[in-house]
């Protein structure tokens, strides 16, 4: 079985560009969180989507966004690049069973903003 | 809020030695999860283990133990004999049930765990 794919893995842009990653949960998860780790602030909640609904969202500003299509796939989107937005974005998906799911993390896709 | 607290930031120890890795955390829930990631240098999150808050047995996998008290909040991760392979950043988290219905995790810092040969 296919763990979680995440795209692109390594990514460069500058100041106030835009940028998508994508991430391709487990076959049959449907439920998608995102994650941003960086060295000061380590790992922190950004969103999450269940049946292309976002159901909850951490603490970040707007430039901050997400979707998630009809066969579970999800994007997230960060516009205006800061250089603090330079992290690793981590992607993880659940079954989404009675009970607890657990997340099963993707490789992640390295961003750097200069 | 939830809060997990990870106090040793990095732990250098030799091969075979044993290490543990402590973790504190903080909830009002009564039910609750908690967990420990390995991330190596590639990046991704490597699940070792979930606990749930009503099972208070220890936990032994190979290497691998795990202590949880609920009585100091605290859910240790023990490696023995430790192996350069056990080099990583090691994570604990606590699931945090939000307004959605979804679960979330909170994490800790993590601590870097160096194994020399």
């Amino acid at each position: 079985k296919a763990g979680v794919t995440q795209t692109p893995r390594y990514l460069i842009k500058t100041r106030g560009q835009q940028v998508t990653l994508s991430c391709s949960p487990i076959s049959g998860h449907r439920s998608v969180s995102w994650y941003q780790q960086t060295p000061g602030q380590g790992l922190q909640f950004l969103f999450e989507y269940f049946s292309e609904t976002q159901r909850n969202k951490g603490n970040f500003p707007g430039r901050f966004s997400g979707r998630q299509f009809s066969n579970s796939r999800s994007e997230m989107n960060v516009s205006t690049l800061e250089l603090g937005d330079s992290a690793l974005y981590l992607c993880a998906s659940s079954l989404e069973l009675a009970g607890y799911n657990e997340q099963f993390f993707g490789p992640g896709t390295r961003l750097t903003v200069l | 809020a939830q809060k997990v607290t990870q106090a040793q930031t990095e732990i250098s120890v030799v091969e075979k030695e044993d290490v543990t890795l402590d973790c504190v955390y903080e909830t009002r829930d009564t039910t609750y999860y908690l967990f420990w990631y390995k991330q190596p240098p590639s990046g991704e999150l490597v699940f070792l283990i979930r606990r749930n808050s009503f099972d208070e047995q220890n936990e032994i996998s190979g290497r691998y133990s795990w202590n949880f008290q609920k009585s100091t909040s605290s859910f240790n991760f023990t490696i023995t004999a430790s192996q350069v392979v056990d080099s990583a950043v090691y994570f604990c988290a606590l699931s945090e049930l939000t307004q959605g219905g979804s679960e979330k995790l909170v994490f800790g810092k993590g601590t870097k765990l160096t194994v020399n040969p």
